[in-house]
């Protein structure tokens, strides 16, 4: 157990829905950061947190949006699915904005859009 | 941006020492990482580089050339837990530090 929780481990869902993946970040650290992998492709970075306040964007869709709250937990919401978006979502965490140690990466949420 | 390359794929025998590189090209070149990801895992920190050289940890090393813009992970004594993906990631500073993930070099260890 890395100490990162997500949930759902797993999320089977329409095109046209919206879901919310949820991620608690280890105790202490204020940063949170959410990947997504595709098939094959490597780990692209969407969003970054920091002790609520947005820090950092990626190659982050209109379609989805997130946010950290006072308790430092995350939530990411994606919308209007797609095919495409069927992928593993992982959460990280680290203790400052800057990360000298590296991440500690959630077991991740794996979303299949039908 | 950040452009980074991985060899897609490699084999190595147990008990065998494997080398990965990985090349990079970035501005604001910050720290190199390292992570292993076994297929359906998160995942795992191996080792980070910010000065050139090497630096070890057990059985797994890691190089950093700032200059030529070159890192290799390189495997001692290989198991078969070690058969899993490894992923080379950039940090670029400049406004809030991110960090960018090569596609990784899935490794195959064969008796």
């Amino acid at each position: 157990d890395s100490g990162v929780t997500q949930t759902p481990k797993h999320l089977i869902t329409a095109t046209g829905q919206r879901v919310t993946l949820r991620c608690s970040p280890r105790s202490g650290d204020l940063s949170v950061y959410w990947y997504q992998q595709s098939l094959d492709q490597g780990l692209q970075f969407l969003i970054q947190y920091y002790n609520g306040e947005e820090r950092a964007k990626g190659n982050i869709l209109e379609r989805f949006s997130a946010q950290q709250f006072p308790d430092l937990h995350s939530e990411l919401n994606l919308s209007s699915l797609e095919l495409g978006d069927s992928a593993l979502y992982f959460c990280a965490s680290s203790v400052l904005d800057r990360v000298n140690y590296g991440y500690t990466f959630g077991s991740g949420t794996r979303l299949t859009v039908v | 941006g950040q452009n980074i390359d991985q060899p897609t794929e490699m084999t190595a025998t147990e008990g065998a020492i494997v080398q990965i590189n990985c090349t990079y090209q970035t501005s604001g070149f910050n720290g190199l990482f390292w992570y292993q990801q076994h297929a359906g895992e998160a995942p795992t920190f191996l080792s980070y580089n910010v000065l050139d050289g090497l630096e070890e940890k057990g059985r797994f090393s890691s190089f950093l050339s700032r200059s030529k813009g070159y890192s290799y992970l390189l495997l001692k004594e290989l198991q078969m837990k070690d058969s899993a993906s490894y992923l080379c990631a950039v940090r670029v500073s400049g406004g809030y530090q991110k960090v960018t993930f090569g596609t990784g070099t899935k490794l195959q260890v064969i008796p």
